[in-house]
């Protein structure tokens, strides 16, 4: 069974300085492995994905990711910290081998404070 | 914004009655996935539906049940509501090249059910 798992609830950071959500995964096959963020009475946006390829992945507002196959982490960084950054972050795996089901951790509530 | 809506935006019913959540996918998007977010907790897949036919479901109740139509919009339909089932329930689009792809899941912005 794939499984995802965000160690820190809550991340706190201040503005400009660098921000890590940490996510590790186990499944049986290659992972497919994705980050979304969620603000406040809204719906997951996508950030960013691994499928294959560079192990750094680039994604939309400045957010990077870096695929660790032997640690089996997927950590998001994002080099500059802002405010509007505030949100609950989750990470999600997809396993071919257990359906195309997207299966999320339990997310990082991440506070940027100017 | 995603292009995916749902509807309605918040639903308050009573045990033992029956909810119909609607969503509509992104254009050209054939796949509809649904998922139960309880509060503080990650999202559960529910199950999903790839070109009108149900692929793959989650660890819920057969009380859960969902359609997907020709121009791919879908709903989920659950039967004789708990109180657990108050939750945020997402729907994601996306365009699957097979019943076996893993290209992304793209969120609408939720159906809010309180069960009273």
């Amino acid at each position: 069974a794939q499984s995802v798992a965000q160690p820190e609830d809550q991340v706190n950071v201040a503005e400009g300085n660098p921000l890590t959500v940490k996510c590790t995964y186990s499944v049986s096959g290659n992972p497919y492995l994705f980050w979304y963020v969620q603000y406040p009475n809204r719906g997951l946006q996508f950030l960013l994905k691994y499928i294959t390829g560079d192990n750094l992945v680039k994604g939309s507002y400045g957010f990077e990711a870096e695929f660790n196959k032997s640690q089996t982490s997927f950590h998001l960084k994002k080099p500059s910290a802002l405010v509007s950054d505030s949100a609950l972050y989750f990470c999600a795996v997809r396993d071919k081998a257990a359906g195309n089901k997207l299966t999320f951790g339990g997310g990082t509530r991440v506070l940027v404070k100017p | 914004e995603t292009g995916v809506t749902q509807s309605p935006t918040h639903l308050i019913k009573t045990r033992g009655q029956q909810v119909t959540l609607r969503c509509s996918s992104q254009s050209g998007h054939n796949t509809v996935s649904w998922y139960q977010q309880a509060l503080g907790q990650g999202p559960q897949f529910i199950f999903q539906y790839y070109r009108e036919e149900e692929n793959g479901r989650g660890n819920f109740p057969p009380r859960f049940s969902g359609l997907q139509f020709p121009n791919y919009s879908s709903e989920l339909n659950v039967n004789a509501l708990e109180l657990d089932d108050s939750a945020l329930y997402l729907c994601a689009s996306s365009l699957d090249r097979t019943a076996s792809s893993t290209d992304t899941q793209y969120f609408g912005p939720g159906t809010r059910l309180t069960v009273l």
